[in-house]
């Protein structure tokens, strides 16, 4: 285990629904991060929170909203989501933003919208 | 800016044999260079990261990667592969003054007995 669990680990929305991803760390870390990962693509950042402030929207639409209540939780907010939304969501935390730093990653949500 | 680049979607090798991954990184400026794995229906993990020094350098699971600057290079090694290292493999790019890091596509090793 890394540390970091996420849930749910599948999810099937319709593109009408609201549904929410949650994300915690037991690591102690101070960072925390949400990727999308689709097939054969490179991981795109979506999000990066430091010490609960968001520091990162990497031109995200906005029916993906973060929120970030603490240093040890996460959330990604989803509401009409298209098809092409559809991908693996991974949750990512560092100590720190340092540019050495390891992140370490969830098992991610596997989210299918129809 | 910045982006990785690994050119082979997937490679295939026999157990026993060496495995080489390959990554091209573009930035302009210092480069901070890493390996993550990712295992069937798991995140992603940590293997190895270049920062300062030695260029070659190892991590876990008996990889090692070299940096070769001139070559813009970052390639993931192991001198021979097991089944077990079957996966996705993502090869990583941080400039020194940032905490963006960049992904390259990956690249899905299978590894025959």
């Amino acid at each position: 285990e890394t540390g970091v669990t996420q849930t749910p680990r599948h999810l099937v929305m319709g593109m009408t629904n609201k549904k929410s991803l949650k994300c915690e760390q037991h690591l102690g870390h101070n960072a925390m991060y949400w990727y999308k990962q689709s097939a054969k693509k490179p991981l795109e950042l979506m999000f990066v929170y430091s010490l609960e402030e968001r520091v990162e929207n990497n031109s995200v639409p906005s029916r993906f909203s973060p929120e970030c209540p603490n240093s040890s939780h996460l959330f990604l907010h989803l509401h009409t989501l298209q098809p092409e939304d559809s991908a693996l969501y991974l949750c990512a935390s560092s100590q720190g933003r340092g540019s050495n730093e390891k992140l370490f990653f969830g098992s991610g949500t596997q989210l299918s919208v129809l | 800016a910045q982006s990785v680049a690994q050119p082979e979607d997937q490679v295939n090798v026999a157990e026993g044999n060496p495995l080489t991954v390959k990554c091209t990184y573009s930035v302009s400026g210092n480069p901070y260079l890493f390996w993550y794995v990712q295992y069937p229906n798991r995140g992603l993990q940590f293997l190895l990261k270049y920062i300062t020094g030695d260029n070659l350098v190892k991590g876990s699971y008996g990889f090692e990667a070299e940096f070769n600057k001139s070559q813009t290079s970052f390639h993931l090694k192991k001198p021979s592969a097991l089944v077990s290292d079957s996966a996705l493999y993502f090869c990583a790019v941080r400039l020194s003054n940032d905490y963006k890091l960049s992904f390259g596509a990956g690249t899905t090793v299978t590894v025959r007995a």
